[in-house]
């Protein structure tokens, strides 16, 4: 059974910094492309990463880009998103979703980060 | 960057009745593979997304058949055949062609 747990999520000031960490098991991590997706409670879905198997080719939306850095360790099936210069409007529900012939054949339950002073 | 936009973002539908949600893109969606990468999502109250459509018309493992997607180029559409109660949710489609990837705004499906 394919299993995307997030973790690292909680409440953090404005201008800190999280890590998110997404455990994986049940399909071979090594050879997915994976995703981070995020949620304001109530609002859409926003795209923010994507990153390759070998972890060498990532691509970020405008809105995160230069201040989150999505990276894997191939060795714990784990996926990470570093998030730096966080702002209140970086506080949602952040999904870790696996990539199948596009993003989200699966997805994790999601870890809320709350930025708020 | 790609926009893609929903209609209608509210759809009220009669149990038993079909249901269609459109998607455009400002772009075409095919990629030099040839490909067209445009999904189409489900999210149920209080749960995570579920995808029920990739590359246009083809559907997840253990999504109903009443699900269907068809579409080319930039114009794309979801249809239910006959609208069942947990159907109701929010659905949203994804381009994945051209990066950074982008969702519609979502489309509120709920019983009349």
């Amino acid at each position: 059974e394919v299993q995307l747990v997030e973790s690292g999520g909680g409440l953090v000031q404005p201008g800190g910094s999280l890590r998110l960490s997404c455990a994986a098991s049940g399909f071979t991590f090594t050879t997915s492309s994976m995703h981070w997706v995020r949620q304001v409670p109530g609002k859409g879905l926003v795209w923010l990463s994507l990153i390759n198997p070998e972890g060498t080719n990532t691509s970020y939306a405008d809105s995160v880009k230069g201040r989150f850095t999505i990276s894997r360790d191939n060795a714990k099936n784990t996926l990470y998103l570093q998030m730096n210069n966080l702002r209140a409007e970086d506080t949602a529900v952040y999904y870790c979703a696996k990539d199948s012939y596009g993003c989200g054949d699966y997805w994790g339950q999601g870890s809320l980060v709350t930025v708020s002073s | 960057d790609v926009v893609v936009t929903q209609s209608p973002l509210s759809l009220p539908v009669t149990l038993g009745q079909p249901a269609s949600i459109s998607c455009r893109s400002s772009q075409s969606l095919v990629y030099s593979d040839g490909n067209t990468y445009l999904s189409w999502f489900q999210q149920r109250p209080g749960q995570s997304p579920r995808r029920l459509i990739y590359k246009v018309s083809n559907r997840d493992s253990g999504v109903p058949d009443r699900f269907s997607g068809s579409g080319s180029g930039t114009d794309f559409t979801l249809k239910i055949s006959r609208v069942e109660a947990e159907d109701v949710g929010l659905y949203y489609c994804l381009q994945g062609t051209h990066w950074p990837q982008s969702f519609g705004q979502g489309t509120k499906v709920e019983i009349k």
